[in-house]
């Protein structure tokens, strides 16, 4: 089993729908989660970073972490056509020492 | 607010030729990372320094190299370009290793 599984899509969605993109893990020593988006022949930019379980929001961004189901998920609300990317989640352990690891990435298309 | 900054963009080598990406960070993070992405394969990690002087072998680091001489730069040298090697370079920093990473946006390298 892959430490990190992500669905890679692609997903394609009307202008408004609410987007749920989801990663699930099998370290239960990760703690740290994140999900950075990443446009066409651009780098990866930190979109959400949540410490541990719970929810987080920003704007139409919802970070959910599930750590006794070890899934986490991002929630996209009134989705817009700038949105179209690819989603990457990573997590990490506690320790100073580990690494980030990544998953592979949901590309999503929001149409107009 | 240049952050990370990758040179050059876009390269093609021959097989056997040698090149130098190069990556420099305005942030005065301690901690930077040598990523390869390959369609649906994600982000692997290659390289990664700790501090000036201080590297260490990521997850696919045979046929690469690294040096850190200053905070600022983190150059990976490709001695015998393979067309395994051909893939997209993303180079990345942290304050911390773990804590969110800012990328490069990358340089896309063919072997041919």
């Amino acid at each position: 089993q892959k430490e990190v599984e992500q669905d890679p899509g692609p997903l394609s969605v009307p202008e408004g729908a609410i987007v749920s993109l989801n990663c699930t893990y099998s370290n239960s020593a990760f703690q740290y989660f994140m999900w950075y988006r990443q446009y066409s022949r651009k780098g990866p930019e930190l979109l959400m970073y949540t410490y541990s379980s719970g929810n987080k929001e920003d704007g139409r961004f919802t970070a959910q972490v599930d750590k006794s189901s070890k899934y986490i998920s991002l929630f996209i609300r009134d989705s817009q056509p700038s949105d179209s990317a690819t989603y990457l989640c990573a997590m990490k352990g506690p320790q100073a020492g580990t690494a980030l690891i990544f998953g592979k990435g949901t590309t999503l298309s929001v149409s107009s | 607010n240049a952050g990370v900054t990758q040179t050059p963009k876009f390269r093609i080598l021959k097989i056997g030729q040698s090149m130098t990406l190069q990556c420099t960070q305005d942030m005065n993070h301690n901690y930077m990372y040598w990523y390869r992405q390959d369609p649906g394969m994600g982000l692997k990690l290659i390289y990664y320094s700790v501090g000036a002087g201080i590297t260490d072998k990521g997850e696919v680091p045979n046929g690469y190299n690294v040096s850190r001489s200053t905070t600022e730069d983190f150059p990976l040298r490709l001695e015998l370009a393979a067309p395994s090697q051909t893939s997209v370079y993303f180079c990345a920093s942290s304050a911390e290793r773990g804590s969110p990473l800012h990328f490069g946006n990358g340089t896309r390298l063919t072997v041919t």
